[in-house]
């Protein structure tokens, strides 16, 4: 079965800092990779994904992601973090074929304190 | 914009009663989910479904059942609720390709006492 790593459960960074959050899968085939992010008291929404081609991927709000397949990881980075970037952030994977469901990490809390 | 509903933000029930949580997409997505969100233990999926009366298990579906009669309604249920299953529940829906994004409602966080 596949299964996400989100390495840090909570990371406090001070404005202008530069994130970069972990993110490892187990699954040997093919995958399609997602980031999501949940502002307090709003529904979980997109920031990005890959599916193929270029594996450094270009999301919302300056965030971006880079797939290195050999360490089965899926890192999302900024290069400087805004107050407003305070949420937390889950990783997700499913099988690139087949119509299966997503499988979640536990989700990295992301505090930006002025 | 695609808008998933989902019909309380908050419920408060008793252990033991029957529990309807109710979730409406308006974008003819051919897929719907219910997870839970748990603190430290991120989403964890419930049922699926990929069609009108067609339903899988997720990773934790004890205690759980639930209805899809309509493709834009997924009904989850709780048979006879538990304080363990206290937490949020997130509805999902997406289109039915391996790569579409899912599209999340706001949430009900569901108390039982």
């Amino acid at each position: 079965a596949q299964s996400v790593s989100q390495h840090n459960h909570h990371v406090i960074l001070s404005e202008a800092a530069s994130l970069e959050l972990g993110c490892n899968y187990s699954y040997g085939g093919t995958v399609n990779l997602f980031w999501y992010v949940q502002y307090p008291g709003q529904h979980l929404q997109l920031l990005l994904k890959y599916f193929s081609g270029d594996p450094l991927v270009k999301g919302i709000k300056g965030f971006e992601a880079e797939f290195i397949k050999s360490k089965f990881s899926f890192n999302l980075r900024k290069p400087s973090v805004q107050w407003s970037d305070t949420a937390e952030y889950f990783c997700a994977v499913n099988a690139g074929s087949g119509n299966t469901p997503l499988v979640f990490g536990k989700g990295t809390r992301l505090s930006v304190i002025a | 914009d695609v808008k998933v509903t989902q019909s309380s933000r908050y419920l408060v029930k008793r252990t033991g009663e029957k529990v309807f949580l109710e979730c409406v997409q308006d974008m003819d997505h051919e897929n719907m989910f219910w997870y839970r969100q748990d603190p430290g233990l991120g989403l964890r999926l419930i049922y699926f479904s990929y069609d009108v009366k067609m339903k899988e298990k997720g990773d934790i579906p004890e205690g759980y059942s639930v209805s899809r009669e309509k493709k834009e309604r997924f009904s989850l249920i709780l048979e006879s609720a538990s304080t363990n299953q206290t937490s949020m529940y997130l509805c999902a829906s997406s289109y039915g390709l391996y790569n579409s994004p899912l599209h999340f409602g706001n949430g009900t966080r569901l108390t039982v006492t």
